[in-house]
C-alpha cells in the first residue's frame, strides 16, 4: 500500500455519461498530480492540485475538471465520456515537487 | 516543451546479461526519476536523481544522471526474471509536474 488510495478501481460506463474518480493523498503530502495512461498516448500529465490550489495544467480537456478539497482529497470530474477516454486513470502525490511522487494504484475507466 | 524519449522501448534480455536503457531530455531539468510498472499495476518509485552526476543503485540496478548532456541510463546487471516490467524515466518540468518517457517493456528470458 503507497498510502495514496484510489477509487473506484474499476469503472465501466457509457458514451456520453458523466463520472468521477477519487483520491486521497499519502498523509503530510500536499501536492495532488493527475495522469491518464493509455496504450497509444503513454502516461499523460492532466493537471496538479497545491493544498487546494490549481498549480499547472497539461493535456487536460475541456471536458474534464478536477478540484482538491480542503481535507486535501482531490476528484477527477470526466464528462461526455467518448470511447477513447478509456485508460488507467492515476493520481499521484508529493510533499516537495523534487522529492518524487507517490503512486495510487489507478482507476481503470472502461468507455463502452 | 519538454520531450523525453526512451530506447529502447522493448528490451528482450537472457538472463545473467548485462544491459542499459538509455533517457534522453529536450530541456534543462536537473531532477530525473526512474519508475518500475508491473502489468496492471501502478508505478513503484525506484531511483531519484537531483543533480548533474548522481549515481544511485539498489540490488541490480544502477542510474546515473548527466543533466549537461541531458541523458539518464538505467543499468541493468545480470538481469533475472524478476526483473520483467515496464521501466519508466520521467524528468521535472519545472516544478510543476513531472513528464514521462513512453516507457522500455522489459522482458527477461531464462
Amino acid at each position: 500500500d503507497s498510502g495514496v488510495t484510489q477509487t473506484p478501481k474499476h469503472l465501466i460506463t457509457a458514451t456520453g455519461q458523466r463520472v468521477t474518480l477519487r483520491c486521497s493523498p499519502r498523509s503530510g503530502d500536499l501536492s495532488v498530480y493527475w495522469y491518464q495512461q493509455s496504450l497509444d498516448q503513454g502516461l499523460q500529465f492532466l493537471i496538479q492540485y497545491y493544498n487546494g490550489e490549481e498549480r499547472a495544467k497539461g493535456n487536460i480537456l475541456e471536458r474534464f475538471s478536477a478540484q482538491q478539497f480542503p481535507d486535501l482529497h482531490s476528484e477527477l470530474n470526466l464528462s461526455s465520456l467518448e470511447l477513447g477516454d478509456s485508460a488507467l486513470y492515476f493520481c499521484a502525490s508529493s510533499v516537495w515537487a523534487w522529492s518524487g511522487y507517490t503512486f495510487g494504484s489507478g482507476t481503470r475507466l472502461t468507455v463502452v | 516543451e519538454l520531450k523525453v524519449e526512451q530506447n529502447p522501448l522493448f528490451l528482450s534480455m537472457q538472463e545473467g546479461k548485462n544491459y542499459t536503457i538509455y533517457c534522453n531530455y529536450s530541456t534543462t531539468s536537473d531532477r530525473l526519476y526512474w519508475y518500475r510498472q508491473d502489468p496492471g499495476k501502478s508505478l513503484e518509485s525506484l531511483f531519484v536523481l537531483l543533480s548533474n552526476g548522481a549515481v544511485k543503485q539498489e540490488g541490480r540496478l544502477m542510474a546515473s544522471l548527466d543533466t549537461k548532456a541531458r541523458l539518464s541510463t538505467l543499468h541493468i546487471t545480470a538481469a533475472v526474471h524478476d526483473l520483467s516490467a515496464t521501466y519508466f524515466c520521467a524528468v521535472d518540468n519545472n516544478n510543476n509536474d513531472m513528464r514521462f518517457g513512453a516507457g522500455t517493456r522489459l522482458t527477461v528470458k531464462p
